[in-house]
């Protein structure tokens, strides 16, 4: 199975919004609403901002929102700030035991 | 609070098994209820999932790398473990260990990784 398709970098300025998208097939993102997002700031381990597609976990900001339309998995985060500049990763379920992460993405505060 | 801590060989020579161990404090790990996971993440790549176990008996793997991997728990040093053989210089790479509370792949704890380099 391949690794799902994301943007290699996106950007925007402070207090902007942005988008992150991760493409998949039939068989992961689009067959199962189990699609997780992370965060990766350099020599950091990642860290789970989304999962369950929408759900955020205790501590992460109502600014990361996520969501789906067919095959194609979205991380919206508004009001970026300078923290925000990191790596993410989404990561669906594909059935049958089985993970799928995407490429990553690289965010560029500006 | 659980934490995970990655222990290992951070050097390991072509053609052999790459064994590395996660230490779990602040849970009992024979408890239940959780998958126990491996992943990596070559050097400047993105994420790879290698497999969890569930239970201490159902282990699931990446099908890419099944033939080559095991994960096993030992609930009596609440330790779980990676074994990669026939390693090669694709198998660079840091490895995290992980929890997941689902089978999902919503990783809500994470060890800090530790660095495998596969060189003769």
């Amino acid at each position: 199975q391949s690794a799902l398709t994301q943007p290699r970098s996106v950007s925007g300025s402070p207090g902007q919004s942005v988008t992150i998208s991760c493409t998949g097939t039939s068989s992961d993102v689009g067959g199962y609403n189990y699609v997780s997002w992370y965060q990766q700031h350099p020599d950091k381990a990642p860290k789970l901002i989304i999962y369950d597609l929408s759900k955020r976990p205790s501590g992460v900001p109502d600014r990361f929102s996520g969501s789906k339309s067919g095959n194609t998995a979205s991380l919206t985060i508004s009001g970026l700030q300078a923290e925000d500049e990191a790596d993410y990763y989404c990561c669906s379920y594909a059935g049958s035991y089985t993970i799928l992460f995407g490429g990553g993405t690289k965010l560029t505060v500006l | 609070q659980v934490q995970l801590q990655e222990s290992g060989p951070g050097l390991v020579k072509p053609s052999q098994t790459l064994s590395l161990t996660c230490s779990v404090s602040g849970a009992s790990i024979g408890s239940g209820g959780y998958y126990w996971s491996w992943i990596r993440q070559h050097p400047g790549k993105g994420l790879e999932w290698i497999g969890y176990i569930f239970d201490s008996v159902s282990s699931y793997y990446n099908l890419s790398l099944k033939s080559r991997v095991t994960i096993s728990i030992d609930t009596s040093k609440n330790q779980f473990s990676l074994k990669l053989s026939s390693v090669t210089a694709a198998d660079t790479a840091v490895y995290y260990c992980a929890r997941e509370p689902t089978l999902w792949g919503a990783v809500d704890v994470w060890g800090q990784g530790i660095t495998v380099i596969v060189s003769s």
